[in-house]
């Protein structure tokens, strides 16, 4: 079965500066889906970024950026310039490709607070 | 109107209790989940339905079950609330491609005194 595991319960960044919120996955497919998931305090869940596995370029979204390091199954966030507006809790989360609709399947989450 | 509705948003409930969450959702997907989330968790698949005629389960299934009424509706039902099911759950739909987001509704935060 895939994990997912993100191993920073808790991360702190300055306005402006730049944070990177790790995430590690187990799975023995090679066809796969990644996301990161941000959730604020108004509890809603929204997509930050996603990635698919055949591909070896990095996905960017404005700010946010991943790494993704297929053999080393490691699919980090990073986000540049911090507003205050980025703290909330992030998921990262896993979907196979071998059977589509297959659900999600999230890692813990890693609270980020961002101070002025 | 959010593309996924989930009803009630807070729910107070007493132990032995049935309770019903509901989830209608508007984006014409066929695919919809449920999921909680508790603290220091994550998100945890409780059951999901491919279709109308298509409902599994998840990971922590026990004490839930679920009825696809349409194609737009999916609910959760707890027959019988104990407190450790006190959480935040969350209704998701998506499309058949693997490659596309989930998208989730607002979440219903229940808690069973």
């Amino acid at each position: 079965a895939q994990t997912v595991t993100q191993s920073q319960p808790e991360m702190s960044v300055q306005e402006a500066e730049t944070v990177t919120l790790s995430c590690t996955y187990d799975t023995s497919e090679s066809d796969y889906y990644l996301f990161w998931y941000k959730q604020p305090p108004s509890r809603q869940m929204i997509l930050v970024i996603r990635q698919e596995a055949y591909k070896q370029q990095n996905a960017t979204e404005n700010r946010f950026s991943v790494n993704f390091q297929k053999a080393a199954k490691s699919f980090s966030l990073k986000i540049s310039d911090s507003q205050l507006g980025d703290a909330a809790m992030y998921f990262c989360a896993y979907r196979s490709g071998v059977q589509a609709g297959t659900a999600l399947i999230f890692g813990k989450g890693t609270t980020l607070s961002v101070s002025s | 109107d959010a593309d996924v509705t989930q009803t009630p948003r807070n729910r107070i409930t007493k132990t032995g209790k049935r309770i019903m969450l509901e989830c209608s959702q508007t984006k014409g997907h066929d695919r919809m989940y449920w999921y909680r989330q508790d603290p220091g968790l994550g998100l945890r698949l409780i059951y999901y339905s491919f279709d109308v005629k298509d409902i599994n389960k998840g990971e922590i299934s026990d004490g839930y079950s679920v009825s696809r009424q349409a194609q737009a509706k999916f609910s959760l039902s707890l027959e019988s609330a104990i407190p450790n099911q006190t959480a935040l759950y969350f209704c998701a739909t998506s499309s058949g491609g693997a490659h596309t987001e989930a998208f989730f509704g607002q979440g219903t935060r229940l808690t069973v005194v």
